[in-house]
């Protein structure tokens, strides 16, 4: 079965600086792997998607995240934080094939400090 | 586009009551799913809709929970006996197809905030 693994509970960043958030992954094949974004208050909002083809992938916010298939590792990236990134962000990966089934990871709130 | 619609955002009851939560879907978008969030984790699947049929719902609790979503569109979760466990926020999403990449690109409501005393 497949299951995500976010590291880090809670990552505090300048703003300005750079930002990486960790996710680690186990299926037994090249899953579809998600990050969802969410503000206090808000659902989920998918910031990016990894299918296929090129490893790294670009999202909105000026977020982008690089899959690596030799250390099951799919992590979220930011060059220049603004105050309105702190939210919550979760990994997820999706299984290919029957069932359709997502798992979430248990998210990373990001604090940004001025 | 309006986005997924839930109602209400808020809702304190007592344990033993019932509760319903309501949720409407991108238009167009026939892959449902509620979701249980349980303060300080990720969303946890409940149950998943194509159209009107339930194709999972194996994390279901059949005790006290049930949904349906008549004519393939709306949907409704309800919780008959509400116990205090069940204080958590329930999202909703939903998807366009019911096959390939499109089912796994999830449009989430903002979810419904449920405390039960």
């Amino acid at each position: 079965a497949q299951s995500v693994t976010q590291p880090d509970i809670h990552i505090t960043v300048s703003e300005g600086a750079s930002l990486e958030l960790r996710c680690n992954y186990s299926y037994g094949a090249t899953p579809y792997l998600f990050w969802y974004v969410q503000s206090p208050g808000q659902g989920l909002q998918l910031l990016l998607k990894y299918f296929s083809g090129d490893t790294l992938v670009q999202g909105i916010k000026g977020f982008e995240a690089e899959f690596k298939r030799s250390q099951s590792s799919f992590n979220l990236r930011k060059p220049s934080v603004h105050w309105s990134d702190a939210a919550e962000y979760f990994c997820a990966v999706g299984a290919r094939g029957g069932g359709f089934k997502t798992i979430f990871g248990a998210g990373t709130r990001l604090f940004v400090k001025a | 586009e309006a986005g997924v619609v839930q109602s209400p955002r808020y809702k304190i009851i007592e344990k033993k009551q019932p509760v319903a939560f309501w949720c409407n879907p991108i238009s167009g978008h026939n892959t449902l799913y509620w979701y249980l969030q349980n303060l300080g984790q990720g969303p946890e699947l409940l149950i998943r809709y194509e159209n009107e049929e339930a194709v999972d719902d194996s994390q279901l609790p059949k005790d006290r929970f049930s949904a349906e979503r008549l004519k393939g569109v709306d949907s409704t979760l309800k919780i008959q006996p509400a116990e205090l466990g069940d204080s958590a926020v329930y999202l909703c999403a939903s998807s366009y197809g019911t096959s390939g990449r499109g089912a796994y690109e999830q449009y989430f409501g903002p979810g419904t905030r449920l405390t039960v005393t």
